[in-house]
């Protein structure tokens, strides 16, 4: 079975710090991995996935995240903190699939919160 | 072009009613998701339909939950003899690849 362990509920940065967000996943094999975010009262929003191609992940918004197997990591980051980005975080993992998607295993979610 | 769509939006039904939840997944998508977001559980899988293949409804809480999808697109959630602890906020999903396209979700409160 997979599962994804995100540390820290809740983190806050000033506005302009650096954002990290920690995922850690379980996976007998190297799954797919995904980071989603929820802004209130809306649904989930894809900022990046990694689907065993570049380890390095680029995605919206200025955010990225780095594939470490030997970790088992998926770190999210962003070099500065815009107070827009305060939302919460969700990391989620899947079997790897070269076909069809298969549902997502989430983690319990990292609330971000920016001030000034 | 038009993200997945839910209705209602909103529902509010007394312990021990039956529930209909909607979801118009994105033109084309093959695949339907629908997941369960709670306080106390966080993000939950709950079914999975894929094409014409059987649904994966490994993630049905209890057999008062069913789901079907109608002519691979819209699909209903079912909740039947309500409880409060289904009280959550029911997200649907669809995809053609990996990546799933979430709706806004229904908030359920059982009363």
């Amino acid at each position: 079975a997979q599962s994804v362990t995100q540390l820290g509920s809740h983190v806050s940065v000033s506005e302009g710090a650096l954002v990290l967000l920690r995922c850690n996943y379980s996976s007998s094999v190297p799954p797919y991995l995904f980071w989603y975010v929820q802004y209130p009262n809306q649904g989930l929003q894809l900022l990046l996935k990694y689907t065993s191609a570049a380890t390095l992940v680029k995605g919206i918004n200025g955010f990225e995240a780095e594939f470490k197997k030997s970790e088992t990591s998926f770190h999210l980051t962003k070099p500065s903190a815009h107070m827009s980005d305060a939302a919460e975080y969700f990391c989620a993992v899947s079997p790897p699939n070269t076909g069809t998607a298969s549902k997502l295993t989430f983690g319990t979610g990292t609330r971000l919160q920016v001030t000034l | 072009g038009a993200g997945v769509s839910q209705s209602p939006s909103n529902k509010v039904t007394e312990k021990g009613k039956d529930v209909e939840l909607r979801c118009d997944p994105i033109s084309g998508h093959t695949a339907l998701y629908w997941y369960r977001q709670s306080l106390g559980q966080g993000l939950e899988f709950l079914i999975y339909f894929q094409g014409n293949s059987a649904p994966d409804k490994s993630g049905l809480p209890s057999d008062r939950f069913s789901a079907e999808r109608t002519g691979g697109s819209v699909s209903t959630l079912t909740i039947q003899r309500t409880q409060q602890e289904d009280s959550a906020v029911y997200l649907c999903a669809s995809s053609l690849w990996q990546e799933q396209f979430f709706g806004p979700g229904t908030r359920l409160t059982v009363l």
